[in-house]
């Protein structure tokens, strides 16, 4: 089955600098890519999504690119805000499929 | 997301106890999914539902059974809890008929210690 790895599991920044966090995925038929948020106490929000026919989408402070050669993907927030601060988390799967594969999280903390 | 609601939020029990987790959705979505959260450990699908007649197991099922009451409704049992059981659990759903069938849509999270 798919496999994703998420990096790093934490990432502290100060604010107004960019965070960049990294996943890996193991198949290569996966073809959608989304991204969740989740706030201490909350479910998780999907903040982004890429599908494989794309290689990047933006959408205000928050981007996604997709490497679907070495099997990545990534997530970009520019100019963070303290309340960017949660967890984040990637996973992969089929859009003709069921299962989202999740990464492991990555906290960030943005610093004032 | 307030179109989907777990209960209860959080729950002490004891080894051995049965307990139910419940989701509702008012989103009208078909599909409805249950997930567990471990600390370090992501996300891990216990069970899912693409309509009422149709309920697979996902990737950690053992201990757990579920029971799709209706399309708005998908509750998860744990018929003898026991402590490892202790963990964060999700709803989510998501709607095939869409334009977006891959997108998923979770509840608020049900806190479970299993004492």
């Amino acid at each position: 089955g798919e496999n994703v790895e998420q990096h790093p599991s934490t990432l502290s920044v100060q604010e107004g600098d960019s965070a960049v966090i990294k996943c890996t995925y193991s198949d290569s038929a996966s073809n959608y890519f989304p991204w969740y948020k989740q706030e201490l106490g909350k479910g998780p929000q999907l903040i982004i999504d890429i599908r494989s026919n794309v290689g990047e989408k933006k959408d205000q402070r928050i981007a996604v690119t997709l490497n679907k050669t070495a099997k990545h993907f990534s997530l970009h927030i520019t100019e963070t805000q303290p309340e960017d601060s949660a967890v984040y988390f990637c996973a992969g799967s089929l859009i003709s499929g069921y299962a989202l594969n999740f990464g492991k999280g990555t906290s960030l903390l943005v610093t004032p | 997301d307030a179109d989907v609601t777990q209960t209860p939020r959080n729950r002490i029990t004891k080894t051995g106890k049965r307990i139910m987790l419940e989701c509702s959705q008012t989103k009208g979505h078909d599909r409805m999914y249950w997930y567990r959260q471990d600390p370090g450990l992501g996300l891990r699908l216990i069970y899912y539902s693409f309509d009422v007649k149709d309920i697979n197991k996902g990737e950690i099922s053992d201990g757990y059974s579920v029971s799709r009451q209706a399309q708005a409704k998908f509750s998860l049992s744990l018929e003898s809890a026991i402590p490892n059981q202790t963990a964060l659990y999700f709803c989510a759903t998501s709607d095939f008929a869409s334009g977006r069938r891959e997108t998923q849509y979770f509840g608020p999270g049900t806190r479970l210690l299993v004492l």
